[in-house]
């Protein structure tokens, strides 16, 4: 079965400061990726979504960005964190086109921006 | 754009009682995908409706899907406390991935 691993777990970054969460994928080969964030309280943003090496989507824009260096590894970073970027950042993978599959998510992480 | 929208956002109900939470989507779809988050914690993926009229159980809860109506329920039999999280329903299939629901949060109380 799929598992998606997620670190770090939780984190607290200045303003301004870099950042970058790491995703890794074990179970399955070629997944779809993702990035969503959760905001405190509830709703999921997706953020970046990846079909494959080197191939990324953004649905929103922001200070964030994302890359894909292998088959199995998903990276979001930023430059300069914003207060605003702070949330619960998820971590997801599957093989939406097969029939039956979901999207599974990793732990999670929590980044608190001060 | 596809939207998704669930009620009740909150629900507070007393165990061994039955309830329903209903999700309605915007646009065709075939997939629904239905999910737990516990308190401070990552999405547990719980059903997959694959077509209209699929049904699904695990334990105390049914999911069903009627894409016609564009709309899935996910039905809670006699409710126990473990039970108490937030569901989220989702929809989508294609690679960009799910749209997912405000989210139900659910207090189950004794």
């Amino acid at each position: 079965s799929q598992t998606i691993h997620q670190w770090p777990a939780t984190l607290v970054q200045p303003v301004g400061s870099p950042l970058s969460l790491e995703c890794t994928v074990e179970g399955t080969s070629n997944p779809n990726l993702y990035w969503y964030r959760q905001a405190a309280g509830r709703g999921l943003q997706l953020l970046f979504y990846s079909v494959g090496i080197g191939q990324i989507s953004s649905e929103v824009p922001q200070n964030l960005s994302a890359s894909r260096p292998q088959d199995r590894q998903f990276i979001l970073s930023s430059k300069k964190l914003l207060l605003s970027d702070s949330g619960f950042y998820l971590c997801a993978g599957g093989l939406l086109g097969s029939v039956g599959n979901t999207i599974y998510f990793g732990e999670g992480s929590w980044l608190t921006v001060v | 754009e596809l939207k998704v929208e669930q009620n009740p956002l909150f629900l507070s109900m007393q165990e061994g009682k039955n309830y329903t939470i209903y999700c309605n989507y915007s646009t065709t779809s075939d997939r629904l995908y239905w999910y737990r988050q516990d308190p401070g914690k990552s999405l547990e993926s719980l059903f997959v409706l694959l077509s209209n009229g699929a049904v699904k159980q695990e334990g105390r809860l049914m999911a069903s899907l009627d894409t016609k109506a564009r709309l899935s329920t996910l039905h809670i039999t006699a409710a126990v406390h473990d039970l108490s999280a937030t569901y989220f329903c989702a929809v989508g299939g294609g690679a960009d991935g799910l749209t997912f629901g405000k989210g139900t949060h659910l207090i189950i109380q004794p």
